[in-house]
């Protein structure tokens, strides 16, 4: 079974930096392009960013480009996503999700997520 | 970039009915288009890939069509259990934009 669970959430003030992590199980995690989704409370899904299976392919959502990293550790089957000069706006729940192919296509599986609340 | 529309954005509705929700994209993303079911929460379940593909496990009832710019989710008879908001998202090119959702319920 396909489990993703995220980590690294919580409350932290505005213009600090946070990881967060998604440690992977139940399927072949270095095969697959993997995902961070945000979705801030009583909105819509975000798509925030994607990595290829290899890291070779990296990819933002305009918003966040130049605050956010993604990364992977394949050996350690774990996705993280480096968030840096938080605002209130990024106050959100955000999901880790497996992609189909080892590149970008569409999502399987997601984790049930992990809450960033951005407050002074 | 290619925004997402999705209509109505939410609907009410009695068991047993015939529900259609439609998603369409801003320039033509051929079948690149995928359905996900959410559930408070919960997070976004894989229903529908490639506009028309049933994803394994997922009841027969839910069904998908279109291609280009125009999509349709449809639920041939609502359960109480299909309660959820329903995304669309394209995933031709990054950005993989998620339409707002529609939030179906039980009359």
């Amino acid at each position: 079974e396909v489990q993703l669970v995220e980590s690294g959430g919580g409350f932290v003030q505005p213009g600090r930096s946070l990881r967060l992590s998604c440690v992977a199980s139940g399927f072949a995690f270095e095969e697959f392009g993997m995902h961070w989704v945000r979705q801030r409370p009583g909105k819509g899904l975000e798509w925030v960013s994607g990595i290829s299976w290899n890291s070779d392919t990296i990819d933002y959502e305009d918003s966040v480009k130049g605050r956010f990293t993604v990364s992977r550790d394949n050996a350690k089957r774990s996705l993280y996503l480096e968030i840096h000069s938080l605002t209130t706006e990024d106050t959100a729940f955000y999901f880790c999700a497996k992609d189909v192919t080892g590149f970008f296509g569409y999502f399987d599986s997601w984790g049930q997520g992990t809450l960033v609340a951005v407050s002074s | 970039d290619i925004q997402m529309t999705q209509s109505p954005s939410s609907l009410s509705a009695s068991v047993g009915d015939r529900l259609t929700i439609t998603c369409r994209a801003s320039q033509d993303i051929d079948n690149y288009l995928a359905w996900y079911q959410q559930k408070p929460g919960k997070p976004p379940k894989l229903l529908i890939h490639a506009a028309s593909g049933l994803q394994s496990g997922v009841p027969s009832r839910f069904s998908g069509s279109g291609s280009g710019t125009q999509f349709t989710l449809t639920i041939t008879s609502l359960q109480p259990e299909d309660v959820a908001t329903y995304f669309c998202q394209k995933f031709d090119t990054a950005p993989f934009t998620f339409g707002p959702g529609t939030k179906v319920d039980i009359k």
